[in-house]
């Protein structure tokens, strides 16, 4: 089954506001990745956490992880029209394993 | 100097023609991946190469064959087209054993009528 389930699948927000997003999996991981896919481009990596760190921070991202709960959350702090894009998990095994992603998380930032 | 570079950017092409993607990275990494996005934006791993050796080869049909030349390159060959193949087709590379992310080219939109 898939490993990572994203929640909400969609999230419609003002621009300044924060946007929370999150994700659930089911196996152990090694390491958790969020990355954002902005319409009919690539995928871009944005942060990465290992299985034994709590909470990560890079500028306006913040990415926690409950490996109890088998969760994590990508929290975007006073978000802007350019944020708008889908936002994706994935979760890797072991070091240098394959990543499988959720299924994501559509955000839309109206100014 | 684009990092991962996928050609063609789109493909249209009819039921039971053969079709190649290619695909290659500067970033001096070891390790390339095919995944394939559905047009629920859900992405499944197809296949990885590891300094040119499969190490991932996922319940993908035979029709697919990939193929890397060098650790610098990985291409798609795709038989027999069929509808089901219309999707889009990442490539993306990293290095093997460290943890960082994966760096994706822009994709590749395959559209079989």
């Amino acid at each position: 089954s898939q490993q990572g389930e994203e929640d909400p699948q969609a999230l419609s927000i003002q621009e300044g506001e924060n946007a929370t997003m999150n994700c659930s999996y089911k196996t152990s991981i090694n390491n958790l990745q969020w990355y954002r896919q902005n319409s009919g481009r690539g995928l871009v990596h944005l942060i990465l956490i290992r299985s034994n760190e709590r909470e990560k921070h890079s500028g306006r991202l913040r990415v926690t992880l409950d490996t109890s709960k088998k969760s994590s959350s990508l929290l975007i702090t006073a978000s802007r029209a350019a944020d708008t894009a889908s936002y994706f998990c994935a979760t890797g095994l072991t070091s240098g394993s394959r990543l499988t992603f959720g299924e994501g998380t559509q955000l839309t930032v109206n100014p | 100097d684009t990092a991962v570079s996928q050609t063609p950017k789109y493909l249209v092409t009819q039921m039971g023609n053969d079709k190649s993607i290619k695909c290659e990275q500067n970033l001096g990494h070891d390790t390339m991946y095919w995944y394939k996005q559905d047009s629920k934006k859900f992405l499944k791993i197809m296949f990885s190469y590891n300094n040119k050796e499969l190490i991932i080869n996922e319940t993908v049909p035979n029709r697919f064959s990939p193929k890397s030349p060098d650790k610098a390159h990985l291409n798609l060959h795709i038989n027999s087209l069929e509808l089901g193949d219309s999707a889009v087709y990442f490539c993306a590379s990293s290095q093997f054993g460290q943890e960082h992310g994966y760096t994706f080219g822009s994709g590749t939109r395959l559209t079989v009528v």
